[in-house]
């Protein structure tokens, strides 16, 4: 079984601030992992993920996320934040062998200018 | 390329009655999916398609919603008759394949207030 864990539902940062979203899973078989937004009225798009291989993912809109096994850890941040950051983000989490995913409750972001 | 589309966008209806939600997939995406968005909450899968088979639907309850999809394309989504908790945005997506290394692109989904 996988799970998600999002700490913190809304984070508020100052323009041109660091970005840190932070991300637990549980998975009994090896993950993969993934980060989505979602603005207002609209779908979630990817923002990027980790299958296999490195594990400092990079992203769309200048994200990056890194997997720590050890930690069992996906953060994602983004050392600049922009007005246009201001959205929901959504860690989530599959099985390698199963594309089926299990989302965490999700994180807003405020942006103060 | 069009993306996911879906209709309605809004939906107010009384507990009890019936509603039926469509999907539009991405053209010549085989896998397509349902998922019930909570407020404050993430989505959650319904039920996923694979061409017009169902791959899984063990989170659907199955004894108020149903879904199809007909000729493998576009995919409806119906709750008979709805309650209060059904209030939730449903959010349709497809894929190439259903596997990870396709992204599953979103449509903007159908908000449904059950009063």
């Amino acid at each position: 079984a996988q799970s998600v864990t999002q700490l913190g539902s809304h984070v508020s940062v100052s323009e041109g601030a660091l970005v840190l979203l932070r991300c637990n899973y549980s998975s009994s078989v090896p993950p993969y992992l993934f980060w989505y937004v979602q603005y207002p009225n609209q779908g979630l798009q990817l923002l990027l993920k980790y299958t296999t291989g490195a594990t400092l993912v990079k992203g769309i809109n200048g994200f990056e996320a890194e997997f720590k096994k050890s930690e069992t850890s996906f953060h994602l941040t983004k050392p600049s934040a922009h007005m246009s950051d201001a959205a929901e983000y959504f860690c989530a989490v599959s099985p390698y062998n199963d594309y089926k995913l299990s989302f965490g409750a999700g994180t807003t972001v405020t942006v103060r200018a | 390329e069009a993306g996911v589309a879906q209709s309605p966008r809004y939906k107010i209806i009384e507990k009890r009655q019936s509603v039926a939600f469509w999907c539009n997939p991405i053209s010549g995406h085989a896998t397509l999916y349902w998922y019930q968005q909570i407020l404050g909450q993430g989505p959650k899968l319904l039920i996923q398609f694979q061409n017009n088979g169902v791959v899984d639907d063990s989170q659907l309850p199955k004894d108020r919603f149903s879904a199809e999809r007909l000729k493998g394309v576009d995919s409806t989504l119906k709750i008979q008759p709805a309650k209060l908790e059904d209030s939730a945005v449903y959010l349709c997506a497809s894929s190439l394949d259903g596997t990870a290394y396709n992204e599953q692109f979103f449509g903007p989904g159908t908000r449904l207030t059950v009063l």
